[in-house]
């Protein structure tokens, strides 16, 4: 079974800044398995990005993802003030798993 | 446009089973698989396996195959997710997701989620 490991736990960032995202794979994965949500307090987790770097419909182009192998990330090029939330990534290899979030708070 | 409308929340006895409903809408039924992820209070997220509307087949995650059983029933477009003996470490909100097995398995719609709460 594959582990993800998200870093930063919490990354405090000001509104304009870029916010990188980090997630880790126990093993090698497909990049066509690599998988954001973003998830506000209260709500339902919301797909982001899938396929590696695919932004799903109405996702603004500020949010990429990127990354093989076993190294994986969300960038967030400008922060607008809705993006603070939590995001997590997601893998499949036949059993899903999802990485521990990352934290984005104001700062 | 894509709905998925899930039953209320539950309090329920250690040792209880509880039922989860999912009503879909919107969508061809049988093209998408339907995950289920569970949430512990302040907790990330976990999956707990997906069905396909499709053939009915079925993939659990290991820690809860004992435990987990989904179903469906294709005149109601309705996906059900049964947990039995319940404890504590259950509570939590239990999520339904629209899912394409075939590829990545992303879930790009999801239920509003239901709370379980397991409590003496």
């Amino acid at each position: 079974e594959i582990v993800l490991t998200q870093s930063p736990g919490t990354l405090s960032v000001s509104p304009g800044e870029r916010a990188t995202l980090s997630c880790r794979a126990s093993q090698s994965v497909s990049p066509t398995y690599s998988v954001w949500y973003q998830q506000k307090a209260g709500q339902s987790p919301r797909l982001l990005i899938y396929g590696g770097s695919i932004r799903a419909p109405g996702i603004p182009d500020r949010f990429s993802g990127s990354g093989s192998g076993t190294d994986f990330s969300l960038t967030i090029s400008r922060l607008e003030p809705e993006d603070f939330a939590v995001y997590y990534c997601q893998q499949y290899d036949g059993s899903l798993t999802f990485g521990g979030g990352t934290k984005v708070e104001i700062k | 446009q894509v709905q998925l409308v899930q039953s209320g929340a539950e309090v329920k006895k250690p040792g209880a089973s509880v039922k989860v409903s999912c009503k879909t809408s919107g969508y061809t039924f049988s093209s998408y698989g339907i995950a289920w992820v569970r949430q512990a209070p302040g907790q990330g997220l976990e999956w707990m396996g997906w069905i396909s509307p499709y053939n009915g087949n079925t993939n659990y995650a290991q820690k809860l195959q004992d435990r987990v059983t989904m179903t469906i029933d294709t005149p109601t477009t309705t996906v059900y997710m049964e947990l039995k003996s319940l404890g504590s470490d259950d509570t939590a909100v239990y999520y339904c997701a629209r899912v394409l097995i075939s590829v990545g398995c992303e879930a790009d719609y999801w239920g509003q989620g239901t709370l379980v709460t397991v409590s003496s």
